[in-house]
């Protein structure tokens, strides 16, 4: 099985921030990978897929990168709506999610 | 528009079977590349993916849970069925239902309903 890990777990940034979250595989998966983010009390949504494309109606702000174990979320200029938990998901497996990033507010 | 709406009891005793509905609107569970699944969180606890049914009626199921759980669907209905048996304490947690969408061997969740928690306690 490939696991999933994310990093930092939490961080603590301020509004204007450039906030990078890296996910890592324990096999390459190529660009297979996904990112959610989910605002507490509220059910994950999707924000970028095949590691780099944007959902449709996700801010530019937000960008994704990397393949094979390793993947970065970046949001460059954080905004008081982003403080949320960030989860990456291995795209060719639906059973896996990573541990999750909570971005909070400093 | 998609969406996805759970229902089911907030309360349940240990032991007991735990029965979800997920009822959703906008897409056909019989489109090819269409599938449901059902995810859940414990409070203040990551993300785990629970189990999922296809267009084709394929159900697959997490490795841990797979003798507690069913996966069914009614596609006339619009609805996605999970049981659970035997709940435990350790199960309450936010059920969530998700339009998971496959295509060239990838699978995405999108959208999710609002989730239902669910309380094991007696």
């Amino acid at each position: 099985d490939i696991q999933l890990t994310q990093s930092p777990s939490f961080l603590s940034a301020s509004v204007g921030d450039r906030v990078t979250i890296t996910c890592r595989a324990s096999q390459g998966i190529s660009s297979y990978l996904a990112w959610y983010q989910q605002k507490p009390g509220k059910a994950p949504k999707l924000l970028i897929y095949a590691a780099s494309t944007l959902q449709s109606g996700v801010p530019s702000r937000f960008s994704g990168s990397g393949s094979g174990t390793e993947f970065t979320l970046t949001i460059s200029s954080l905004q008081p709506e982003d403080f949320a938990t960030y989860y990456c998901q291995q795209l060719n497996s639906y059973r896996y999610f990573g541990p999750g990033t909570k971005v909070d507010i400093k | 528009q998609v969406t996805l709406r759970e229902s089911g009891p907030a309360l349940v005793k240990p032991t007991q079977t735990l029965t979800l509905t997920c009822t959703f609107s906008g897409f056909s569970l019989s489109t090819s590349g269409m599938c449901v699944s059902w995810i859940r969180q414990p409070p203040g606890k990551a993300l785990e993916w629970l189990a999922l049914i296809d267009w084709d009626d394929d159900k697959y199921y997490s490795t841990s849970l797979k003798t507690r759980l069913t996966i069914s669907k009614d596609t006339s209905k619009n609805q996605v069925v999970l049981t659970m048996t035997n709940m435990d304490p350790v199960d309450t947690a936010t059920y969530y239902c998700a339009r998971t969408l496959y295509s060239s061997g990838w699978y995405w969740f999108d959208p999710w309903g609002q989730g239902t928690l669910v309380t094991v306690s007696s």
